[in-house]
């Protein structure tokens, strides 16, 4: 059972624009959130990550929103770079111990 | 940070046998972990590396299939055993910590890129 969705496999954007990746989750429990960013022939890096505690979270180009009562996170990117084009996965956390994974959705930002 | 290395970084394998994936990270760290990325899927948990004691595996997972050592801190394998094509796929070690450190901060490992014929 897949507790943590990306729903869209890819998405293009062209470059400048504003890219958002969504994610929905359906454990109440989960308290913690992350975004991790995955290059080819690389390991998943660590990107953003936001507390349940919180709706936003900013870092330089990019930001984590998170609607709790919808259960829902995105990942907005702006503007977008083609070093951005990467795979993006979306994790949460409820205990501290394992985090799990969403399927991952593939950017191409176009120049 | 912690940067970890894994070997090998790719291998081609016949079936029936067994690889051995090596993973080493350059500081001590609290929890390593196993993951599998097969081809279009997600990161799935495989196992977490407990120091000195048997790995906790997650469901569908089994020791004998999956064995898992980790003698210290920084240094932990994983063994394919018996290996069919079914087992083909990226496997990644993890690692999070030191003690604490920020809870979101866990690293991966390039991956071992295992394809089996």
């Amino acid at each position: 059972d897949q507790q943590v969705k990306q729903n869209s496999p890819s998405l293009s954007v062209q470059e400048g624009r504003i890219s958002i990746l969504n994610c929905d989750y359906t454990n109440s429990m989960f308290d913690y959130f992350l975004w991790y960013k995955k290059y080819p022939a690389e390991g998943p890096t660590f990107l953003i990550s936001i507390s349940s505690i919180k709706d936003k979270n900013e870092d330089g180009r990019f930001t984590v929103f998170l609607n709790k009562s919808a259960k829902h996170l995105s990942l907005h990117i702006v503007p977008s770079q083609p070093g951005d084009s990467a795979v993006y996965f979306c994790a949460a956390d409820g205990d501290g111990n394992q985090f799990y994974f969403g399927t991952g959705t593939s950017l191409t930002v176009i120049p | 940070s912690a940067v970890i290395s894994q070997k090998p970084s790719r291998d081609i394998c016949q079936r029936g046998t067994s690889l051995t994936i090596q993973c080493q990270v350059d500081s001590q760290v609290t929890m390593m972990f196993w993951y599998r990325q097969q081809p279009g899927q997600s990161l799935t948990l495989i196992a977490t590396a407990n120091q000195g004691s048997e790995a906790t595996y997650e469901s569908g997972f089994v020791i004998d299939k999956f064995p898992i050592s980790r003698p210290n801190l920084t240094f932990s394998t994983l063994t394919v055993s018996n290996m069919s094509p079914e087992d083909s796929s990226i496997y990644l070690c993890s690692a999070r910590g030191p003690e604490g450190a920020y809870r979101g901060t866990q690293y991966f490992g390039p991956g071992t890129r295992l394809l089996v014929l």
